[in-house]
């Protein structure tokens, strides 16, 4: 089944640690996208990605860094410069050159 | 740039009554619009999208919304709710503004709620 995978579905981390989240997908799209969700704020661009070794930051990318290494794999790291990291995670794909996002089915992280 | 304003955080509606949810956009440019929906504790799943041919688009859940330059907006629409609509509904615009990066702007939500 091609898809887009998030992992771990829960997260739980104790303030000052840095944590990574996985998103990986084998649907082979080029874009690759982070987002932050918070209740009654809609969704939020952290950073994203259209090609392998490369990504530009997003509207909020403070606190968070990424890599590209594969195509297929597009791992978010919160650290502990990020203030208030509680909050669901959310990573997307698209094919190069359209316009339609498919959606992971997200990380809930929770700062103790 | 562009935006996207969605009318109402929350929405109620009886089974089986007409759904409308709204939304507005600001765009310089022919813009490409799409509604998501998202099921409580899920990732967000393309209900339909508008690329600028027929102005009437069709998608799944017997969803559809209209585009209607002259007013700015693209309200989601069903005639007849089901109790499994109830969810929160992304409207998202492209981000046209920063080149071909496939970047959408999320309105910030409407939560509908479906009473039996």
């Amino acid at each position: 089944d091609g898809g887009i995978t998030q992992s771990p579905k829960y997260l739980f981390r104790k303030e000052g640690q840095n944590v990574t989240l996985s998103c990986e997908q084998n649907l082979n799209h080029d874009a690759m996208y982070w987002y932050r969700q918070d209740p009654g704020q809609g969704l939020r661009l952290i950073y994203y990605s259209q090609i392998v070794n490369d990504f530009q930051k997003g509207d909020i990318a403070e606190g968070y860094s990424v890599s590209r290494e594969k195509k297929e794999s597009f791992p978010l790291t919160v650290t502990s410069a990020q203030k208030n990291p509680t909050a669901f995670y959310l990573c997307a794909s698209t094919p190069q050159g359209a316009d339609t996002q498919y959606f992971g089915p997200g990380t809930r992280l929770t700062v103790l | 740039a562009q935006s996207v304003t969605q009318l109402g955080s929350h929405v109620s509606v009886s089974e089986g009554a007409l759904v409308l949810l709204r939304c507005n956009y600001s765009s310089s440019v022919p813009p490409y619009l799409f509604w998501y929906v998202q099921y409580p504790n899920q990732g967000l799943q393309l209900l339909l999208k508008y690329t600028s041919a027929a102005t009437l688009v069709k998608g799944i859940n017997g969803f559809e919304a209209e585009f209607k330059k002259s007013e700015t907006s693209f309200h989601l629409t069903k005639p007849s709710a089901h109790m499994s609509d109830a969810a929160e509904y992304f409207c998202a615009v492209s981000d046209i503004g920063s080149g071909n990066t496939g970047k959408l702007i999320f309105g910030q939500g409407t939560t509908l709620q479906v009473k039996p």
